[in-house]
């Protein structure tokens, strides 16, 4: 199975300021064929489902802030708010798509 | 847009089965796209379980195969996911989900509903 591990665990940002999460793989998740990271990001508030922010590592989900960003590829991928927002406190997950099982990384808690 | 609602019994036996239902609201089981069942432990972290076609293709965890089960009933527009042999380790909240493709990620999620292994 693919690991995937984010770090920090946790990170208190003051609102404005960026925010940077990473997400390692234990292997890569770049599809040589199409040349596309097979990567997605999931916010997660309190008390709610986890919402799809990112997917083939960098495109925007439609109605995502364009504050929220993804880059990387291979095995190092990073999701990056620009600015952040009093909305934006959350847990945030990588999970990749690479084949089965799908598997999701540890989250990251972002705060305030 | 579509929705998904999960539904269910919270509370199982240790050694029972645990039988849940996702019903799909505002779009078609049979859209092409790919439905899973995905769970959260206490810890907060999330594992796939599997996932179904409205032809009735599965693929599914390793992990968990060899105690799941998921089915679609398309007459009802809703899918479900069984579990067999459970034990409080399979105490989580079950969240269904639409695929966007086979074995991709995951654009729609229901609320999500909380079930307990106790006796």
């Amino acid at each position: 199975d693919i690991v995937l591990t984010q770090s920090p665990d946790s990170l208190a940002v003051a609102l404005g300021e960026r925010a940077t999460i990473n997400c390692k793989s234990s292997q890569s998740v770049l599809y040589n064929s199409n040349n596309k990271n097979y990567l997605a990001w999931y916010q997660q508030k309190s008390g709610q489902p986890p919402k799809l922010l990112i997917y083939w590592a960098s495109t925007r989900e439609s109605g995502v802030p364009d504050r929220f960003s993804g880059s990387g590829s291979g095995t190092d991928f990073t999701l990056t708010i620009s600015s952040l927002q009093a909305e934006d406190v959350a847990v945030y997950y990588c999970q990749h798509y690479y084949g089965t099982p799908l598997t999701f990384g540890g989250g990251t808690k972002v705060e305030i | 847009q579509v929705r998904l609602q999960e539904s269910g019994p919270g509370l199982v036996k240790p050694s029972g089965t645990l039988s849940l239902t996702c019903a799909v609201s505002g779009g078609s089981i049979s859209s092409g796209n790919w439905w899973s069942w995905v769970r959260q432990t206490p810890e907060k972290a999330l594992e796939w379980i599997g996932e179904i076609y409205h032809s009735g293709s599965t693929n599914y965890n390793p992990s968990l195969k060899s105690r799941v089960s998921i089915s679609v009933d398309k007459s009802k527009n809703q899918f479900a996911l069984k579990v067999t042999s459970v034990t409080a380790a399979d105490t989580a909240i079950y969240y269904c989900a639409r695929d966007i493709i086979r074995g991709g990620w995951f654009d729609s999620w229901g609320q999500g509903i909380l079930v307990t292994v106790s006796s």
